[in-house]
């Protein structure tokens, strides 16, 4: 069974440029989240999708940071403009349901120099 | 949301059990005790939860204490491939998961 793909691992940006990442959950997978690491922290989530719509993004810095799910099942999020404070790895999970284990996939790292 | 504490790192003798404990005294009755782990570079990858009764799986054992105020994950037999960090959690129903620092075990060879 494939897993989460997310593209493009590695990123490196200007502050104030724009920067966008994709994630495929696994097939299937009702339940999409996004998570933002800083190095040395554990993950903390950004937003959830169930299907196609939002179920949590109250943790989402919605000036800058914008997500959308728009088929229920590929995902992008967004950062303009970025700010140095933004990097960080971007960790695309995926689960079965609203309650069920969820799948991570390897990460997006960004680096805004 | 309910806090856990976990201690920030652990060693362990590659072949030998391995312990990671983890405290959580503000648990309520509907959370359920996740544990996942983090290799290096990778994402975080489930490992096993529970809510009162202790679990096993393939890949480890999830013993909660009566109380329920603590547990502790048990690795039967480490192994260089299980160096990464452990993130104990509590989660009630659909509510996210919320990681702390967890606790990063070092497998010694």
């Amino acid at each position: 069974e494939a897993g989460v793909a997310q593209s493009p691992r590695y990123k490196i940006i200007e502050k104030r440029q724009s920067v966008a990442f994709w994630c495929n959950p696994i097939s299937g997978h009702a339940t999409l989240y996004w998570y933002q690491q800083i190095l040395g922290q554990g993950p903390k989530l950004l937003i959830q999708f169930q299907n196609n719509g939002v179920v949590d993004d109250s943790q989402l810095p919605k000036d800058r940071f914008s997500a959308e799910r728009l088929k229920g099942v590929d995902s992008t999020l967004k950062i303009q403009p970025a700010k140095l404070e933004d990097s960080a790895v971007y960790l695309c999970a995926s689960s079965w349901s609203i309650t069920g284990e969820l799948f991570f996939g390897e990460g997006s790292r960004l680096t805004v120099l | 949301d309910a806090k856990t504490t976990q201690p920030n790192s652990m060693e362990s003798n590659e072949e030998e059990p391995v312990h990671l404990p983890c405290n959580h005294s503000t648990i309520s009755g509907t959370d359920y005790i996740h544990w996942y782990r983090q290799l290096p570079s990778q994402g975080p990858e489930y490992v096993i939860h529970g809510l009162t009764s202790n679990v096993n799986n393939r890949m480890a054992s999830l013993a909660i204490a009566e109380d329920r105020k603590s547990s502790t994950l048990i690795l039967h037999r480490a192994t260089l491939r299980d160096a990464a960090v452990y993130y104990c959690i509590l989660r009630e129903g659909a509510n996210n998961l919320f990681f702390g620092t967890g606790t990063r075990l070092t497998v010694i060879p």
